[in-house]
């Protein structure tokens, strides 16, 4: 069964904390994004790859960074992480070009509290 | 720049009634792809379907059914007689044609609460 894994469900971090959200797939995919979802905004795109070492500005970025070394692995960074920060982050995959039947493969998003 | 207005915010209805959810899209591409994504209480979004711009035939799965109005840019959901498990949160999302990675566009999300 193909699958994006997130390494944690729930994370809390003290305000200032350097964060690393990381997000593998085995499905050789090579798209991939991470999105933040907030109650009435919906997911919002913060950073996309398109492939490795390539990196793409989603429509929130700031306070974000991201690595992507490996083609199976995309890494969310906050740098100094705030409470503005807290929400639920989710990352995805997908091949390239036009959208397959699914769209994207989502993992089950990190659940990240700032403190 | 692309647009996806869920403006249900949240739906209340009881088990066996007919439920619809609205999609309103913006795009300036000739050719697009909408999708609606279920996301269940436990947080991974599922995908539902897919349309392509260029197929305006309405779907049916089931107790789910999917009317694509290109004239008015809609693409909106229904499920017949709902059940308690059809209780999420449910996205519509909107793709392009173009450039290497084809971003999805999400609305905000409609909350569906199925109660007995």
């Amino acid at each position: 069964d193909v699958k994006v894994t997130q390494s944690s469900r729930y994370l809390v971090k003290r305000t200032g904390e350097k964060v690393f959200l990381e997000c593998v797939q085995d499905m050789d995919h090579e798209n991939m994004f991470w999105y933040r979802q907030d109650p009435g905004l919906g997911l919002r795109l913060i950073y996309f790859s398109y492939d490795v070492k390539m990196k793409e500005k989603g429509d929130i970025p700031e306070g974000y960074s991201v690595s992507r070394e490996k083609k199976e692995r995309f890494s969310l960074i906050l740098e100094s992480a705030s409470t503005n920060q807290t929400s639920m982050y989710l990352c995805a995959s997908s091949p390239p070009g036009i959208p397959k039947d699914y769209g994207y493969t989502f993992g089950s998003g990190t659940r990240l509290t700032v403190v | 720049a692309q647009k996806v207005t869920q403006a249900q915010t949240e739906i209340s209805v009881v088990e066996k009634e007919d439920v619809t959810l609205d999609c309103v899209y913006e795009t300036r591409d000739t050719t697009y792809y909408l999708f609606w994504y279920k996301q269940p209480p436990s947080g991974e979004l599922v995908f539902l379907i897919r349309r392509n711009s260029f197929d305006e035939q309405n779907e049916i799965s089931g107790r789910y059914s999917w009317n694509f109005q290109k004239s008015t840019s809609s693409f909106n959901f229904t499920i017949t007689a709902s059940q308690v498990v059809d209780s999420a949160v449910y996205f519509c999302a909107l793709s392009g044609d173009t450039g290497t990675a084809s971003k999805l566009t999400f609305g905000t999300g409609t909350r569906l609460q199925v109660t007995l």
